[in-house]
């Protein structure tokens, strides 16, 4: 059965901290990840990954893939208040998107 | 429109009503998925169109969840006896080409099932 596990759940940082989250998947026929951030409403696309090793980068916020091992990380750096989200990793495979249950990140000032 | 665009925004029904929730996506776009989203959980797929045609409906829960989207564009998600169990928000999404493309979502409808 296909699945998507992010980790952790929750965490609290300070803001300036840099937050690490990660992403665990198996799916059959992967095609693409994506991240998304989700505040009180619709979830905003981030980042779509295809290739292992490629970074991408938008201001502060990174991603990178490893296909031989199956996941995906989301960094972000001198985080502000404003980035406190739930963060989710939705992964493609055999004709649909499965998306994990998230992290949810709080920045404190 | 500029973006995909949901309603109602909130849908308060008794139990065994039937309710409607409708998804206006970005305009050319050719995708439409449906999700279900429970409180701290990630969305669940419902459904998927691309255009007219519903090409997977694997996710819907139960013959009570009925989705269409006639002429290819605007969607509507029908849940016939709504049930408490059903009570959630319904997130559509959008997407310009075929599936393996970024997903633009709507601001969901909540529903609550009293």
């Amino acid at each position: 059965e296909d699945k998507v596990v992010q980790s952790p759940l929750s965490l609290v940082v300070h803001e300036g901290d840099t937050v690490t989250l990660n992403c665990s998947y198996e799916v059959t026929n992967f095609r693409s990840l994506l991240w998304y951030k989700q505040e009180k409403k619709a979830p905003t696309f981030l980042f779509m990954l295809t290739s292992s090793g490629i970074e991408k980068k938008s201001g502060r916020l990174s991603s990178i893939l490893d296909k031989k091992e199956l996941f995906s990380i989301l960094n972000i750096t001198a985080t502000q208040t404003g980035d406190s989200a739930i963060y989710l990793c939705a992964v493609m495979g055999w004709g649909k998107f499965q998306f994990g249950a998230g992290t949810q990140v709080v920045v404190t000032p | 429109g500029a973006g995909v665009s949901q309603s109602p925004r909130y849908k308060v029904a008794k139990r065994g009503q039937d309710v409607a929730l409708r998804c206006d996506p970005i305009s050319g776009h050719v995708s439409l998925f449906w999700y279900q989203q429970a409180l701290g959980q990630g969305p669940e797929f419902l459904t998927y169109f691309q255009n007219e045609a519903q090409l997977d409906k694997s996710g819907l829960p139960s013959d009570r969840f009925f989705a269409e989207r006639p002429e290819g564009s605007v969607s509507t998600l029908k849940i016939q006896r709504t049930q408490q169990e059903d009570s959630a928000v319904y997130l559509c999404a959008s997407s310009l080409g075929q599936v393996n493309q970024p997903q633009h979502f709507g601001d969901g409808t909540r529903l609550s099932i009293l």
